[in-house]
């Protein structure tokens, strides 16, 4: 049974550049959510989407957006990157209604 | 609002050593309390959870966590420390409500002198 599934692992984009990232959830979880963690730090909540919606979110600025597919998986969307988005960005599946969360293994994303 | 505590970033223990690490929580609401463990370049692997039921949790690998509501506090122990512990360790608490966010702790690393 696969895991959470993210690509791509590395990538590296230049200032003012767009980017998007991929998930693909744990077989059976409907609920994606995505992180952002900058180096030394915790992983901060940026939003999470169930039924194709955004169903809650951090406080992230609007440059950071997302998208639910009809199989489960998700995008997520950063546009004008600037340097200090770099970082690694985690993905967690789960099913609506239990409490546990299955994290990916991250996309590391690297802003020059 | 929610929010962890992990005082102090770094932790060294000699092999076979007791392993303390610390969290502090403050939620408004009665929480759900978890450990992550994160080896260099992967994702966070869930050590244990706290949701309610026994107040003493074991999880994987022989660490286990205490939640003791007076302290608001979920410290994570093993035994007897192992090279292979060595790792970056993450507290993080959550609501009940269904699905609500993670909110994380900055982490502490955890070193293990042969």
């Amino acid at each position: 049974d696969a895991g959470v599934t993210q690509s791509p692992t590395h990538l590296i984009k230049t200032r003012g550049q767009q980017v998007t990232l991929r998930c693909s959830p744990k077989s059976g979880h409907d609920t994606v959510s995505w992180y952002q963690q900058a180096l030394g730090q915790g992983p901060q909540f940026i939003f999470q989407y169930y039924e194709e919606e955004e169903r809650q979110r951090g406080n992230f600025p609007d440059r950071f957006s997302g998208h639910q597919f009809p199989n489960y998986s998700s995008e997520l969307n950063v546009n004008a990157l600037l340097l200090g988005d770099s970082a690694l960005y985690l993905c967690a599946s789960s099913l609506e209604g239990f409490y546990g969360y299955t994290f990916g293994s991250g996309t590391r994303l690297t802003v020059v | 609002a929610q929010s962890v505590t992990q005082l102090g970033s770094h932790v060294s223990v000699s092999e076979g050593a007791l392993v303390l690490l610390r969290c502090n929580y403050s939620s408004s609401v009665p929480p759900y309390l978890f450990w992550y463990v994160q080896y260099p370049n992967q994702g966070l692997q869930l050590l244990l959870k706290y949701t309610s039921a026994a107040t003493l949790v074991k999880g994987i690998n022989g660490f286990e966590a205490e939640f003791k509501k007076s302290e608001t506090s979920f410290h994570l122990t093993k035994p007897s420390a192992h090279m292979s512990d060595a790792a970056e360790y993450f507290c993080a608490v959550r609501n009940t409500g269904a699905n609500s966010k993670l909110t994380f702790g900055k982490g502490i690393t955890l070193s293990v002198r042969p």
